[in-house]
């Protein structure tokens, strides 16, 4: 069955310290993936996605992303975080023939000030 | 463009009872999905709607249903709730163009508590 991994599920960083965020897929074949964002109280929002070409990907907020193939992993990067990226981080991939993602359980990530 | 839009936004039901959430996708967006999202276990995908039908199907007991108006709105239902249902439920809607690669665009959910 398809799956969405996700290793780190609770996070907790000071401000102006490095972030990356693992994740790792199942299938095989063409995969569109995707990092979406859930700030308190507030909807998921697209941060980035990866459809074709350059694999490393940028984002809203300064976000980037790297597609590895070779390690079926889309790992979300931000060189320094901040109070305000205090949120719920969900790993999505779309593929094996279908065109519904499949999330992963998310990272909770608190950045203290 | 407007996002999606769902009512209600907070429902408090009891045990047994039925529930139908609402979903307005973006203007011109054919395909509606609905998710349920506990903590424990994230994001769950429900089915997915386009054209007034039931395309996709995730694994959930046939208490949950839903439809699909000729507007692309949709409506969720669920009937006899239990605890467990309680959860916040998400619907996604995506312009559905069959093979393509697309992003989903989320509302903010109804949150519903079953006492």
């Amino acid at each position: 069955a398809q799956s969405v991994s996700q290793h780190n599920h609770h996070v907790i960083l000071s401000e102006a310290a490095s972030l990356e965020l693992g994740c790792n897929y199942s299938y095989g074949g063409t995969v569109n993936l995707f990092w979406y964002v859930q700030y308190p109280g507030q909807h998921l929002q697209l941060l980035l996605k990866y459809f074709s070409g350059d694999p490393l990907v940028k984002g809203i907020k300064g976000f980037e992303a790297e597609f590895i193939k070779s390690k079926f992993s889309f790992n979300l990067r931000k060189p320094s975080v901040q109070w305000s990226d205090t949120a719920e981080y969900f790993c999505a991939a779309q593929g094996g023939g279908s065109y519904i993602p499949t999330f992963g359980r998310g990272t909770s990530l608190i950045v203290h000030p | 463009k407007a996002g999606v839009t769902q009512t209600p936004r907070y429902l408090i039901k009891t045990r047994g009872q039925q529930v139908t959430l609402s979903c307005s996708p973006i203007s011109g967006h054919r395909s509606v999905s609905w998710y349920q999202q506990t903590p424990g276990q994230g994001l769950q995908f429900l089915f997915e709607y386009f054209s007034e039908t039931q395309r996709n199907k995730g694994n959930f007991p046939g208490r949950f249903s839903g439809r699909q108006f000729s507007n692309s709105r949709s409506e969720m239902n669920v009937s006899t709730l239990e605890l467990g249902d309680s959860a916040l439920y998400l619907c996604a809607s995506s312009p559905g163009l069959a093979g393509g690669a697309e992003t989903q665009y989320f509302g903010p959910g109804t949150r519903l508590l079953v006492l």
